[in-house]
């Protein structure tokens, strides 16, 4: 079946750093694939989107590229600040049917200290 | 944006006893709501997925008579943990999605701790 692999963290970085956080996935199709960012005590929240090939989906500083060739989706930041620390979530939708379905990765926990 | 309440945030049960969960969304009508379970380190995994209205749908390996859910309302999910046991402790996460809306927002979770 459809599968996600993200990277395992934790992550700790300093403030200003460089963020990637690598994701692959397995699919038949296309699926839309997504990053949803949990902070601490509160829900997941989509953080953005991409729903084909060569999309870039953006938010908040962070972006993320849908590489078919490579079935990636990587998501990046260029400078980080200590308010994004959070669980980072990697996930693609799969439809079958009339019905839908998010397929997550494991998650990748991320500190950044000032 | 829409959001999506849970209730309670933490439960502690004894072995043998049931649990309800309940998953509300605020501000919109959710037709569809998702029930997911993540053990420690590991992903989201869907539970089941209902429709206000009608019986839920659960994924393979999922007992339905376990893991009661009910939609009675747009705006309100329960699952119920029947006949609790401590493999049953988890954490446990709603989602809801508007009709026709391709995003769910999720709820805060729930963490049970079956003893």
């Amino acid at each position: 079946g459809d599968s996600v692999t993200q990277m395992e963290g934790p992550v700790t970085l300093s403030e200003e750093a460089f963020l990637t956080i690598n994701c692959t996935y397995t699919a038949t199709g296309y699926p839309s694939l997504f990053w949803y960012v949990q902070y601490p005590g509160e829900g997941l929240q989509l953080l953005l989107k991409a729903t084909k090939a060569d999309d870039k989906g953006s938010n908040k500083g962070f972006e993320a590229t849908y590489r078919k060739e490579t079935t990636s989706f990587h998501l990046e930041k260029g400078s980080v600040q200590v308010s994004d620390s959070a669980v980072y979530f990697c996930a693609l939708r799969q439809t079958q049917g009339g019905s839908e379905k998010l397929v997550f990765g494991k998650g990748t926990k991320l500190t950044v200290n000032p | 944006g829409a959001v999506v309440s849970q209730h309670p945030s933490w439960v502690i049960c004894k072995s043998g006893t049931s649990v309800k969960i309940e998953c509300r969304s605020l501000d919109f009508q959710a037709t569809t709501m998702f029930w997911y379970r993540q053990f420690p380190k590991q992903s989201l995994m869907l539970m089941a997925t209902s429709n206000e209205g009608s019986k839920a749908t659960y994924e393979q390996g999922v007992e339905k008579d376990k893991f009661l859910i009910n939609h009675a309302s747009l705006t309100l999910s329960t699952l119920t943990v029947t006949s609790a046991h401590p493999e049953d402790s988890s954490f446990y996460i709603c989602s809801a999605k508007a009709g026709g809306a391709e995003t769910q927002y999720f709820g805060p979770g729930t963490r049970l701790l079956v003893l």
